[in-house]
């Protein structure tokens, strides 16, 4: 079964810093998808970045990147240059062939100015 | 484009009573998914739909049932509302697995008293 671990509840780092976000999946399948969202307070789910488990480069997006390690099944997300629009709940995600969308429980980012 | 667009976006319920939330989208999504979120955690897997006609159970699917006659629309029935219940839903959309982007409505608060 899928399961997505995200040992951090809270974290909080001070505007323009740079901080990473920790998760570990547990998959049998080869060919997975991994994704990071956002939820701020509005409750408004976003999609943060998106990597594919077969491509090795690592995705970035504007601020974020990750730091993909398929052989210890970990999903890490950067974020450079905090701003205190990044202040928000943070969900890592996985996908397998059977499409179902699997969430860790979040881990809540506070930006201290 | 409305997105994806679910209703009501509050509800109260008694024990035993039934409803049906409601899930639209407009982008001619093939995927549609629901989910709960407890407070303090992360999204659960209730149902989710790869078309019209097929849906299948996620992570936590009793107490729920689900249809998908239509592309455009995925609802969510409660037939026997439990105090267990009591969280709050959302529904997403995308076009395919590969393409995944993860178009989240707004959430639906539902309290079962």
């Amino acid at each position: 079964a899928q399961t997505v671990t995200q040992s951090q509840p809270e974290m909080s780092v001070q505007e323009a810093e740079t901080v990473t976000l920790s998760c570990t999946y547990d998959t049998s399948e080869s060919d997975y998808y991994l994704f990071w969202y956002k939820q701020p307070p509005s409750r408004q789910m976003i999609l943060v970045i998106r990597q594919e488990a077969y491509k090795q480069q690592n995705a970035t997006e504007n601020r974020f990147s990750v730091n993909f390690q398929k052989a210890a099944k970990s999903f890490s997300l950067k974020i450079s240059d905090s701003q205190l629009g990044d202040a928000a709940m943070y969900f890592c995600a996985t996908m397998n062939r059977d499409d179902k969308i699997i969430f860790g429980k979040g881990t809540r980012l506070h930006i201290l100015p | 484009n409305a997105g994806v667009t679910q209703t009501p976006k509050f509800r109260i319920l008694k024990i035993g009573q039934s409803m049906t939330l409601q899930c639209t989208q407009d982008m001619n999504h093939n995927y549609m998914y629901w989910y709960r979120q407890d407070p303090g955690m992360g999204l659960k897997l209730i149902y989710y739909s790869v078309g019209a006609g097929i849906t299948d159970k996620g992570e936590v699917p009793n107490g729920y049932n689900v249809s998908r006659s239509t592309t455009e629309d995925f609802p969510l029935r409660l037939e026997l509302a439990a105090p267990s219940q009591t969280s709050v839903y959302f529904c997403a959309s995308s076009y395919s697995k590969q393409k995944f982007i993860g178009y989240f409505g707004a959430g639906t608060r539902l309290s079962v008293l």
